[in-house]
């Protein structure tokens, strides 16, 4: 059972636009969202997280959107650069990220000149 | 490099064979996890440890597969008897308590 949905699968923004991924989770016990950015052949890098007692953080270009009773969160780049072309995976995992974390399918996206 | 390492980064090997990969997470981390990831897909937990403690294993984790944590240090992965199915990248993250995952930069395994 898939408990994280994850859209769209791919995205191609021009550089400056603001792409926006988003996710729908299942389990209302989750109770920490984090963001991961993978580039090919590397491991996944944390970019952000939040809780759900918050509806929004930044850091830097980075914006969590969350959306508690919709059980919807979504990540925006604002200003996006052609060095932000990764593939962004939304996870959802329980106690404050001390358990497994459960990733959804993923996005690439693509940041054209 | 104070981050989490992987060894080997590349591995192929034939089917039925045995593989034993190794993962050395940040020091003072607890927490370990192993993941697997395969093409297009996000990674699926496959089992975690706290310290030398095995705390829960996924069902994707057959028979052929274990893993250890010995004195809580590095951690191992082995598969036997390999499948082509077992083809993947195998993630490693570790984490201090409540605390946000750091990934290493994984195990790539074909099997012929």
């Amino acid at each position: 059972q898939q408990q994280v949905k994850q859209s769209p699968q791919s995205l191609i923004v021009q550089k400056g636009g603001i792409p926006i991924i988003n996710c729908a989770y299942e389990n209302t016990a989750f109770d920490y969202f984090p963001w991961y950015q993978q580039f090919p052949g590397k491991g996944p890098a944390l970019l952000i997280a939040i809780r759900p007692d918050v509806s929004e953080k930044k850091e830097g270009r980075f914006t969590i959107s969350f959306n508690k009773s919709a059980k919807q969160f979504s990540l925006h780049i604002m200003d996006s650069q052609p060095g932000d072309s990764a593939t962004y995976f939304c996870a959802a995992t329980l106690n404050f990220g001390n358990e497994k974390l459960t990733f959804g399918t993923g996005t690439r996206l693509t940041i054209i000149p | 490099d104070t981050g989490v390492s992987q060894n080997p980064r590349h591995k192929i090997t034939k089917r039925g064979q045995n593989v034993t990969f190794r993962c050395d997470p940040i020091s003072e981390h607890n927490r370990l996890y192993w993941y697997r990831q395969t093409l297009g897909q996000g990674p699926e937990f496959l089992t975690y440890f706290q310290n030398e403690a095995q705390l829960e294993k996924s069902r994707l984790l057959s028979d052929r597969f274990s893993a250890e944590r010995p004195k809580g240090s590095f951690s191992t992965l082995e598969i036997q008897r390999t499948e082509q199915g077992d083809s993947a990248m195998y993630l490693c993250a570790s984490s201090p308590y409540q605390a946000e995952q750091f990934f290493g930069p994984g195990t790539r395994l074909t099997v012929l």
